[in-house]
């Protein structure tokens, strides 16, 4: 099946410095990656959409200048984390769709715990 | 607008009893309809879908879900629980016709197989 990979899958960082996400479709090309967050115990929160080529779509409540997404070519996109505060910490997690036949799926990358000291 | 309710946040079950985690959902299409389940710290692992066609669908771990149609709901079951079933289970929903929109996620049930 497809492979979503995310690196790295924990990071610790100070406040106030940025962290940079990479979400990579592996074995497939994705037009479409989504950003989710999920906070302990509860459910993916959709931050964002992003197209390859095109600015990224936001959802209601989301910074888009402290979340910088970035989807630079079919199989990787990138989310800065811009001046990271304690409350960032969370589990981001991205989803990739395929440009193929079965554009209905969509994969999901293992995570990545970020953690704001 | 698309909308999942899990309307349990904790089911318990006896191990090797069946088990039901259920899900309802709402689209203005028709729906494809997801399970997935999530171990602590890790990422979404797919169970199952409903496309088209069978009603009944059998996915991984010897886990099957049902579409209904007329009660909008799509519940994953298990004929015999397993201990190493206990994790985080997530219900998604798309409509078929919403274009590339991403999956719904329910809120989530927590499965407990007690021994």
């Amino acid at each position: 099946g497809a492979v979503v990979s995310q690196h790295p899958s924990w990071v610790i960082c100070k406040s106030g410095t940025s962290v940079k996400i990479e979400c990579r479709s592996l074995d497939f090309q994705a037009t479409t990656m989504f950003w989710y967050r999920q906070f302990p115990k509860q459910s993916l929160m959709l931050m964002a959409t992003s197209n390859e080529g095109s600015k990224a779509t936001y959802e209601q409540g989301v910074e888009k200048d402290k979340f910088l997404i970035n989807h630079a070519s079919l199989t990787l996109s990138t989310l800065t984390v811009t001046s990271a505060h304690p409350e960032d910490s969370s589990f981001y997690i991205c989803s990739a769709r395929d440009t193929g036949f079965s554009s209905y799926e969509q994969y999901f990358g293992p995570g990545t715990r970020l953690t704001v000291t | 607008a698309q909308s999942v309710a899990q309307p349990e946040d904790q089911v318990n079950v006896a191990e090797g009893n069946p088990l039901t985690v259920k899900c309802t959902y709402s689209v203005s299409g028709n729906p494809y309809l997801f399970w997935y389940v999530q171990y602590p710290n890790r990422g979404l692992q797919f169970l199952l879908k409903y496309i088209t066609g069978d009603n009944l669908v059998k996915g991984s771990y010897g886990f099957e879900a049902e579409f209904n149609k007329s009660q909008t709901s799509f519940h994953l079951k298990k004929p015999s629980a397993l201990v190493s079933d206990s994790a985080l289970y997530f219900c998604a929903v798309r409509d078929s016709n919403s274009g590339n929109t991403p999956l719904v996620f329910g809120k989530g049930t927590r499965l407990s197989v007690i021994a």
